[in-house]
């Protein structure tokens, strides 16, 4: 329902291969997030962008890159996918860097299986 | 750095019985927002609540309830006559008020809700 969508929803990669997800809003928010969700860790941050060609590392950024170049697609990029790279990663956007608004909106997930 | 705990992993109850959430957090700011989120099995982040630091009214909507207490830095959820429509994992978040720090998570608790 909301405007933003995560694709390809779901990805079978060979370990090594170079693989990138996208997020497109269709908000105009200026903030947008990248986290990863593995079992017994919760939603971890792996870059945000707080603008155009803006971006900052997260807690767990090593592996990852990524690139905005216009206000609603933020790409992740694994450079050379492993294992350690499968999980469900989610897309979030946000009309304020804080929590003035309600929060984040969530895209709807793209499980990726490095193989 | 913010951080937030979520001591119970998983919590497993019977239809009808309440259930208790707990969530504790870390910030050294004083203006702050929580949120809860849940995440049923098809896998979306479905918002919850949000609360204001400076507001400590606990809040009920139908059989959820909340209660903030600064205190303990303790924001727990309470469900009320569980049904197995809860069974889902649920996530406690915190964000600040000011400045571009993304929001950060709890782990989740999974909440099993047995007919």
């Amino acid at each position: 329902d909301a405007g933003i969508t995560q694709s390809p929803r779901h990805k079978v990669t060979e370990t090594g291969t170079p693989v990138t997800l996208r997020c497109h809003q269709t908000e105009n928010h200026r903030y947008m997030y990248w986290y990863r969700q593995d079992p017994g860790h919760g939603l971890r941050l792996i870059h945000y962008s707080y603008g155009v060609k803006d971006t900052d590392k997260g807690e767990v950024s090593d592996g990852y890159s990524v690139s905005r170049s216009k206000t609603e697609d933020f790409l992740l990029t694994l450079e050379s996918a492993t294992s350690s790279q499968t999980s469900v990663y989610f897309c979030a956007i946000s009309e304020t860097g804080t929590g003035v608004n309600y929060g984040y909106t969530f895209g709807s997930g793209t499980r990726l299986t490095v193989v | 750095a913010q951080k937030v705990t979520q001591a119970q992993t998983e919590i497993s109850v019977v239809e009808k019985e309440d259930v208790t959430l707990d969530c504790v957090y870390e910030t050294r700011d004083t203006t702050y927002y929580l949120f809860w989120y849940k995440q049923p099995p098809s896998g979306e982040l479905v918002f919850l609540i949000r609360r204001n630091s400076f507001d400590e009214q606990n809040e009920i909507s139908g059989r959820y309830s909340w209660n903030f207490q600064k205190s303990t830095s303790s924001f727990n959820f309470t469900i009320t006559a569980s049904q197995v429509v809860d069974s889902a994992v649920y996530f406690c978040a915190l964000i600040l008020n000011s400045g571009n720090t993304p929001l950060v998570f709890g782990k989740g608790t999974r909440l099993s809700v047995i007919a």
